[in-house]
């Protein structure tokens, strides 16, 4: 029972560096989505997506891409990582069927720290 | 456009009281609501949702919401709080969108004082 999976758990970047977070799902759900989670906040979606290859922004997208190349696979990357993206990212799917009516299954998160 | 709020950051409550933490919710249309645990250190934990039909929804350990419309609030309740219900709860409203998004409170920290 994986669920959802997200690599890695913790990584420190300096200004200006680059890095891909990648989340994997195996319950063949539709939807996929990245948060970040920050203080005082709440969860802020970053980007989504309705189905393999197809993104969309969310509330927070600027300074990040995504791709979502295979069903299972929804990547976040930070092509010049600022001090400003030092957050907690968190992935998560779903889907809507009968008896699944649009919650969210999340992973374990992702701890940035950008120096 | 739909959003929730949570009136309180943090909420105390003495273990074997009652506790309840406060959401309420702005939308056009029926609202799809939910509420959400996160342990120290881990992911959000999916507690109840409500979506039509009785307004007192249950859900895991021992959890319910009582949904009401003319409040426009969703306050998830216990009748008893243990200790280890010590966590970050948050409060959600399904986005209407085709994003299948869910919309987040700024959470609310509980803590059971043993």
């Amino acid at each position: 029972n994986a669920g959802v999976t997200q690599t890695p758990k913790f990584r420190v970047l300096k200004t200006g560096q680059s890095m891909t977070l990648l989340c994997a799902q195996d319950m063949n759900h539709e939807y996929m989505y990245w948060y970040r989670q920050d203080p005082g906040m709440g969860l802020r979606l970053i980007h989504y997506s309705v189905g393999e290859g197809t993104t969309a922004k969310g509330e927070v997208p600027d300074g990040y891409n995504v791709s979502r190349l295979k069903k299972q696979n929804f990547l976040l990357g930070l092509e010049s990582a600022a001090p400003s993206q030092t957050s907690v990212y968190f992935c998560a799917s779903s889907t809507w069927t009968a008896s699944n009516t649009g919650e969210l299954f999340f992973g374990e998160g992702s701890r940035l720290t950008v120096l | 456009a739909q959003s929730v709020a949570q009136p309180e950051d943090q909420v105390n409550v003495a273990e074997g009281n009652p506790l309840t933490v406060k959401c309420t919710y702005s939308v056009s249309g029926n609202p799809y609501l939910f509420w959400y645990v996160q342990y120290p250190n881990r992911g959000l934990q999916f507690l109840l949702k409500y979506i039509t039909g009785d307004n007192l929804v249950k859900g895991s350990y021992g959890f319910e919401a009582e949904f009401n419309k003319s409040q426009t609030s969703f306050h998830l309740k216990k009748p008893s709080a243990l200790v280890s219900d010590s966590a970050l709860y948050f409060c959600a409203v399904r986005d209407l969108t085709g994003a299948n998004n869910l919309f987040f409170g700024t959470g609310t920290r509980l803590t059971v004082i043993p």
